[in-house]
Parts: C-alpha cells; sequence; structure tokens
C-alpha cells in the first residue's frame, strides 16, 4: 500500500535557525514527490516536484532533496513568514491524485 | 502560474439542504480534476477523481449518491453535496492537472462548509 509519512509533526524554529523536514514514502512506481505549502484556511500551494533519486531543487529559502526512500525539506535562516504546513505528496503515475502525508506544522518565531 | 479558484469560499447551509461548489481552472485546461476533503489539523483525503465528459470514480468510503461531482468543461468541475448533515462540515479542496502537462497539480483556496 501506497504510503506517506512526515516527521516531525511540528517544529518549533527561531529565526534564522535552519533545519529539515523529512517525508519518507512506499509507493511502487513513483511518478513524482511534490512539496506543497499550507496557511491555515487556504489551499496548499506548489513548491516542487522531485521525480529521481539525487534530484535536488531550491526556491529562496527552500531546498528539497529526493532519495528512494524519503525526501528532505531544508529550510536555511527561516524567518517568520516561513511558518506554514508543509505536505509531501506522492504520485504513482501522471494524472492521477496525490496521496499526502500528514504535514509538519513550522512556526518561526523571531 | 497556473490557478485554480473556488466558488464559493465558505458557505452556511442547514441541515437537510444541498450545496454546490465550483473549481474552476482560470488560466489551464484540465481534462481531470480531484476533489479533496480536510478536517482540522488533518491532511488531503482524496474524495474523487472527476474526468471531463465521463463519470467520476470515487474513493472507497464516499458515498457517490451524497457528493455528486460533475465535470462539464475542460475548465469546470463542481461538487454537490446532497441532503447535507453537520457532519459533513469540512473543508473541501479542488485540484487540477493541465492537459499539457500531467505531472502538475495545481490546487484550488477551499471552500469551508459549515452545515447547522
Amino acid at each position: 500500500e501506497d504510503q506517506v509519512t512526515q516527521s516531525p509533526e511540528a517544529l518549533r524554529l527561531q529565526e534564522g535557525e535552519s533545519s529539515s523536514l523529512n517525508c519518507s514514502y512506499t509507493v511502487s512506481g513513483l511518478r513524482g514527490l511534490f512539496w506543497y505549502r499550507q496557511d491555515p484556511g487556504k489551499g496548499p500551494e506548489f513548491l516542487f516536484t522531485l521525480y529521481s533519486a539525487g534530484e535536488e531543487k531550491e526556491k529562496e529559502r527552500l531546498k528539497a532533496t529526493l532519495t528512494k526512500k524519503e525526501s528532505f525539506l531544508h529550510i536555511t535562516a527561516p524567518k517568520p513568514e516561513d511558518s506554514a504546513t508543509y505536505l509531501c505528496a506522492v504520485r504513482r503515475q501522471a494524472g492521477t491524485a496525490l496521496i499526502f502525508g500528514k504535514g509538519t506544522t513550522l512556526s518561526v518565531s523571531s | 502560474g497556473a490557478v485554480v479558484s473556488q466558488h464559493p469560499s465558505w458557505v452556511i447551509c442547514k441541515s437537510g439542504t444541498s450545496v454546490k461548489i465550483e473549481c474552476r481552472s482560470l488560466d489551464f485546461q484540465a481534462t481531470t480534476m480531484f476533489w479533496y476533503r480536510q478536517f482540522p489539523k488533518q491532511s488531503l483525503m482524496l474524495m474523487a477523481t472527476s474526468n471531463e465528459g465521463s463519470k467520476a470514480t470515487y474513493e472507497q468510503g464516499v458515498e457517490k449518491d451524497k457528493f455528486l461531482i460533475n465535470h462539464a468543461s475542460l475548465t469546470l468541475s463542481t461538487l454537490t453535496v446532497t441532503s447535507a448533515h453537520p457532519e459533513d462540515s469540512s473543508f473541501y479542496i479542488c485540484s487540477a492537472t493541465p492537459l499539457a502537462s500531467y505531472d502538475e497539480q495545481y490546487f484550488g483556496p477551499g471552500t469551508r462548509l459549515t452545515v447547522t
């Protein structure tokens, strides 16, 4: 059965304190691992899609990496505006629905 | 970037009534749209997959007669919650996959449904 597990559930950081969020997955025939950001009461905002082990993508203070079993979302020198829930999702084939993890809620204080 | 809208953004209805939620892809065509449900502090749970011009595919445990999905065009899908009950209160989110790029999926802002 396809499964996505995110850790930790919640993470509190001081502004400027870098850290990583983990997403481990089991899926047969991965066709994309997705990272989204979700603010309270809003829909998920697309961040990255990774397709193969070794791939990395960056956007501002965020960097996503992928191995055969897990993905990491690295946050460098976070700011309070980075506070949100970060969702990881996988897809088995193009055009099909995403399977989501439960998310990591990040709080960054100044 | 690709934009998906939902209407209404929030709705309050009385128990036993029906409510329709619209999902539109504003700047791209989407053969496939997805409907998710999200309870407070929980992740997104897929309810159904909607393909333009054909019947929706529902996930196990989702009542197709209660959650009616219509995907009449390449830019519009609707979800109708029939005979709503308080336990249907939730955050409903749609997403769409562009016709030109099956690897991408964009989400709408969500609709907060409260059934009293």
